[in-house]
C-alpha cells in the first residue's frame, strides 16, 4: 500500500528536551511538507522540501530543523528553542511542488 | 490577516440534507485544494481544481476566479460525512494557505 507514514502518534517531550518526528513516503513524491497544526487556526507550513537535498523555511520555522537526505524520508527536529512546541504536526507528499498534498495521519505532541 | 475565509464555521445538517460550504479568498491564485480531517486528525485530499467544476460521488466543488469564491456541495448527506472541511489556496510562491475549517455534524 502506498502512502505516508508518521511516527510516533503521540509524543510527550519535557521542556528543553529537542524531539525528532519521523515521516515516510512510498509514493515517490519529489516534495514533502511539515505542517503545524493548532487549535482555531490554519495549518501553518513550518518547512518544505522540492528534491532530495533541498529545503526551504516555512512561514514558522523558527526553533524547527529538518532534513531531506533520501526522497521517501523528512524528520522534523522541534528543539528547546521552539517557544510553544505543544502542537498536531502533519507531514505532506506531493508529486512535485504545489501539487495535490497528501497527508499523514499526524504526531501529536505535547509539551510537559 | 488571513488570506483564505471560509463559512460558516460550525454546520449541523439532518441525515440526507443538501450542504453548501464557502470558501472565499482575497487574492489571486492559481488552484485551490477541498481537504477532509476526520476526528482522528488524519487528513484526505478531496478536490484540487483551478477552474469550473469537479465531482467526485456525493461531493461537487465548484470554484469562480472572478468571485475568488469556491463551494464544496455535499448531496445526501449521511452522518459519516462529519468531519471538518479545509480549503486551502495556491498562491505564487511555494505554498499553500489553508483556512480555519468548517467542523460539519450531520445528525441520523
Amino acid at each position: 500500500d502506498g502512502g505516508i507514514t508518521q511516527s510516533p502518534k503521540y509524543l510527550f517531550r519535557k521542556e528543553g528536551q529537542n524531539v525528532t518526528l519521523s515521516c515516510e513516503q512510498n509514493l515517490n513524491h519529489d516534495a514533502m511538507y511539515w505542517y503545524r497544526q493548532d487549535p482555531g487556526q490554519g495549518l501553518r507550513l513550518i518547512y518544505y522540501s522540492q528534491i532530495v537535498n533541498d529545503f526551504q523555511k516555512g512561514d514558522i520555522a523558527e526553533g524547527y530543523s529538518v532534513s531531506r537526505e533520501k526522497k521517501e524520508s523528512f524528520p522534523l527536529t522541534v528543539t528547546s528553542a521552539q517557544k510553544n512546541p505543544t502542537a498536531f504536526y502533519l507531514c505532506a507528499s506531493s508529486i512535485a511542488s504545489l501539487n495535490e498534498q497528501f497527508f499523514g495521519p499526524g504526531t501529536r505532541l505535547t509539551v510537559l | 490577516k488571513n488570506e483564505v475565509e471560509q463559512s460558516p464555521q460550525n454546520l449541523t445538517a439532518q441525515e440526507g440534507e443538501f450542504i453548501t460550504i464557502n470558501c472565499s479568498y482575497s487574492v489571486g491564485i492559481s488552484a485551490l485544494h477541498w481537504l477532509q480531517q476526520h476526528p482522528g486528525g488524519g487528513i484526505v485530499s478531496l478536490f484540487m481544481l483551478s477552474s469550473g467544476k469537479k465531482k467526485h460521488g456525493r461531493l461537487i466543488a465548484t470554484i469562480n476566479i472572478q468571485e475568488k469564491h469556491s463551494s464544496l456541495h455535499i448531496t445526501a448527506s449521511h452522518p459519516r460525512d462529519s468531519a471538518v472541511y479545509i480549503c486551502a489556496v495556491r498562491l505564487t510562491g511555494n505554498q499553500f494557505y489553508f483556512g480555519t475549517g468548517t467542523s460539519l455534524t450531520v445528525i441520523p
